[in-house]
């Protein structure tokens, strides 16, 4: 168990749909990345969140959108899905906002099946 | 848990050899490197992080070597086991960047 919580594992859902996915941090860990995976795009980062604020963003659609919270979980919300959303959607945490010394902790994923 | 490495490059070896994965970045700005494990319905893991001040640093039985002059970077496995087996993708990332992931490379390890 690395210590990075996402809930749920599996998800199918229909097109249109909108879901949220969630993450806890790991004790102690300020910082919040999002990833998608793909098996053509390899690991693509979306968006990170250090201390409540946003502070970097990657490649992720207006469609989607994420905040985190005082107690530091976040949220990654989906809206009006597609196909081509369904992927692997990973959450990593660091203490800092730079990944300095080991990187990031990621949690063991959520896999979104759009249909 | 479905691969994630359906078309992703492949090494396959021999229990016991030693492996070696390559990976090319990007960035010539970039001054930190992380080579991840990730196995089949599971996250990326860490396994070992070299700066670019470095140029070798060693694990247990693994080792990074960077070569910044060609942006290279590669990861050394010795005596490779079957639990070795899953894909490994090497990231970059900037003084103040977030980590970009490379595609990834599918290692084999056969009894």
């Amino acid at each position: 168990d690395s210590g990075v919580t996402q809930t749920p594992k599996h998800l199918i859902t229909a097109t249109g749909q909108r879901v949220t996915l969630r993450c806890s941090p790991r004790s102690g860990d300020l910082s919040v990345y999002w990833y998608q995976q793909s098996l053509d795009q390899g690991l693509q980062f979306l968006i990170q969140y250090y201390n409540g604020e946003e502070r970097a963003k990657g490649n992720i659609l207006e469609r989607f959108s994420a905040q985190q919270f005082p107690d530091l979980h976040s949220e990654l919300n989906l809206s009006s899905l597609e196909l081509g959303d369904s992927a692997l959607y990973f959450c990593a945490s660091s203490v800092g906002d730079t990944p300095s010394n080991y990187g990031y902790t990621f949690g063991s994923g959520t896999r979104l099946t759009v249909v | 848990g479905e691969s994630v490495g359906l078309h992703l490059p492949t090494l396959s070896v021999q229990e016991g050899d030693n492996s070696i994965i390559n990976c090319a970045y990007s960035n010539s700005a970039s001054d930190y490197f992380i080579w991840y494990k990730q196995e089949s319905g599971k996250g990326p893991q860490f396994i070992i992080d070299i700066r670019s001040n470095m140029d070798k640093r060693q694990g247990q039985r693994v080792t990074v070597l960077l070569n910044k002059t060609v942006k290279h970077l590669s990861l050394q496995i010795a005596a490779t086991q079957p639990g070795d087996s899953a894909v490994y993708f090497c990231a970059e990332s900037g003084r103040y960047s977030t980590l970009t992931f490379g595609k990834g490379t599918m290692l084999l390890v056969s009894p």
